[in-house]
């Protein structure tokens, strides 16, 4: 069965900085692309970034920069470093896995972690 | 970017109808388009990928159509546990994007 387990959100000061983790079970993950989305309070899904088997990462444009995707797979876990936090990346953080290698769509999520940003 | 509109945000509908969502995107996204179902204080869900294909324990109610442009998630008979928020997704090109979503709700 997979599992993805999300940690690391909570409360942090605008400017702050903060590091999710998810750690993955139940599959070979060093041959699967990951991802992170997010959630706002009451609104839409919003993808934030991946990386792929082969450590190649994409990001949102207007998070480049801030944020920084990783992987270590010998923990099977990926990271995502965020940096210089603004009250509107108060979010939900899903991991995904990805359906293939590099690419393919969101075929497993993890339950979150609620990152607030504020004062 | 690729964007992709869900043109109706609230869908009210009576247990047992069929429901029809669409969903377009501003440009061809081939057949990589995926549905997912999220339920109140839950994760997403994965419903359809490939515009078509079910995902794993998917009940057959649940069908998908379109490539392209245009798109459509059709639910044949609408169940209780069916009220949810619908979200299509695009992974054709970067950055991946999803539509708005649309919540169907008990009429």
């Amino acid at each position: 069965e997979v599992q993805l387990l999300e940690s690391g959100g909570g409360l942090v000061q605008p400017g702050g900085s903060l590091r999710l983790s998810c750690a993955a079970s139940g599959f070979s993950f060093s041959n699967y692309g990951m991802s992170w989305v997010r959630q706002a309070p009451g609104k839409g899904l919003e993808w934030v970034s991946s990386i792929s088997s082969g450590l190649s990462p994409h990001y949102a444009d207007h998070l480049k920069g801030r944020f920084t995707i990783s992987r270590d797979n010998s923990k099977n876990t990926v990271y995502l470093q965020m940096d210089s936090l603004r009250a509107d990346d108060t979010a939900v953080y899903y991991c995904a896995k990805r359906y293939t290698s590099g690419g393919g769509h969101f075929e497993y999520w993890g339950q979150g972690t609620l990152v607030t940003v504020s004062s | 970017e690729i964007v992709m509109t869900q043109s109706l945000a609230t869908l009210s509908v009576s247990p047992g109808e069929r429901v029809t969502l669409s969903c377009r995107a501003s440009q061809s996204v081939n057949f990589n388009l995926a549905w997912y179902q999220q339920k109140p204080g839950q994760a997403p869900r994965l419903l359809i990928y490939g515009a078509s294909t079910r995902a794993t324990g998917i009940p057959a109610r649940f069908s998908g159509s379109g490539s392209g442009t245009e798109f459509t998630l059709t639910i044949s008979s609408l169940q209780s546990e069916d009220f949810a928020v619908y979200y299509c997704q695009q992974y054709n090109d970067w950055p991946l994007t999803f539509g708005g979503g649309t919540r169907v709700e008990i009429k």
